[in-house]
Order: C-alpha cells, then structure tokens, then sequence
C-alpha cells in the first residue's frame, strides 16, 4: 500500500482555471504538508498542517489554499492558475511535529506534475 | 531564512566510483537529512542524523553531521546505475512551532556503465 498518495499524477489545465490536488496519508500522522518543486527542481514548503490545524503558511499567493478534511488528507485548491504556477507538487506526512526528531521523519507522496498551458 | 548551498551540482561518475557530496548552511541546523529522488517520484529518506558529529551508514551511503552543525556531506562507494537521481540534503530545526525542513537545490548524479 502506497504511504502518502497524490491524485492526480498529471495535470494539464488553461490558464486561469480552479484545479485542486488531492493528498492522503495511511500511516496515522497527525502532520501533513505541501511542496512545491519549481523547475530548477528546488524543493520549497508551501503549508503544514498538524492535526487539521494550519502550522506554516510560507509566502503563497491566497489563490492557494489548503484544505485538510481530516488529518489524514489536505488538499490543495489552486484559484486562477497562472502560467508561474506549472510546477510539481508534493505531499508529505510526518508522525508528529512536537515528539522527538526522529519520529518526525517527512514521508513523500509521488508528486503531481501540473502544467498550466 | 536560512539557505542550503548543496555541491555539487551535477556529477557523471563511472559505474564503482565513489561519489561525495555536501551541504552548507548559513545557520545552524539540530538535524541534517540526506533524501534521493527518482525520476517522477518523490523524494524518499535515505540517511537521518541527529547529532554534531555524527557519523552514520546505510549500506554503501554514509554521511556526516558537521561539527560546526552548519554543513554535511554524503558518501556514497562503490556506484552501481540504480544510483542515478538526484540526491537533497535538508536540514530541520527542533524549535518552532513548524519544524519545517529546509533543502538545497540538489545534486543530479549520474552513473556511467
């Protein structure tokens, strides 16, 4: 069984369109978080979410917003898809932010390569 | 914030090389992680360290916690092809409420037969 999974794996859109990317994690982490990998393929945090409760908020623009139904899953809605946005985004998960370090391993999903035409 | 600066950038090594790479920091990290990615896959863990100084192996991989907590460096002997991809080093802190990690830009390795 997959971990940490992503849907969709590809995702070409217009621009100007709403998408949303959805995220779900089977190992009962209570953290979840978003990425986004640009295409010099550097890896930088978008969101965290502990628990369902919104823990990092880095400098994105409000059309993205994250969603987190239930800790297992956050999604993330992106409004008016601009061409900058094309990029892949990743998922993970960690047990829990306040326990040890070594229990708050980050586990990635497989990515969602979104191209914003 | 803090900034990763990770080297090399690309490597073409000859299959049984060894292969060293490394990451500095501008600010102290508590702990380094060393994650490899495949192509369209996400990053996967490979080493973890915990501790300045720390020396720790998986299999043909070892790595290092600097002593000054500002840099690590990862080994990797005896290269075989399914080493090819792109390896980040991370750093994260352990205070804060995000614990979030940090990562350098990544070194694409490739591996000739």
């Amino acid at each position: 069984d997959t971990a940490v999974s992503q849907t969709p794996k590809y995702l070409v859109t217009q621009m100007g369109n709403d998408k949303s990317i959805k995220c779900e994690q089977n190992l009962g982490h209570d953290t979840m978080y978003w990425y986004k990998q640009d295409s010099k393929k550097f890896l930088k945090i978008m969101f965290s979410y502990n628990n369902k409760e919104l823990i990092i908020n880095e400098t994105v623009p409000n059309r993205f917003s994250p969603k987190s139904p239930d800790k297992a899953h956050l999604n993330l809605h992106i409004n008016s898809l601009e061409l900058g946005d094309s990029a892949v985004y990743f998922c993970a998960s960690s047990q829990d932010r306040t326990v040890t370090l070594a229990k708050n391993i980050q586990y990635f999903g497989a990515g969602t390569r979104l191209s914003v035409l | 914030g803090q900034q990763l600066n990770q080297s090399p950038q690309s490597m073409f090594i000859q299959e049984g090389e060894d292969v060293s790479m490394n990451c500095t920091s501008s600010s102290i990290f508590n702990t380094w992680l060393w994650y490899k990615q495949d192509p369209g896959e996400g990053p996967v863990l490979l080493i973890a360290l915990y501790k300045a100084g720390e020396l720790t192996s998986n299999g043909r991989l070892t790595a290092q916690f600097g002593i000054t907590r500002k840099d690590s460096f990862l080994n990797i002997s005896a290269s075989i092809p399914s080493d090819v991809g792109i390896y980040f080093c991370a750093g994260q802190l352990s205070s804060g409420s995000a614990r979030q990690l940090t990562f350098g830009s990544g070194t694409q390795l490739t591996v000739l037969p």
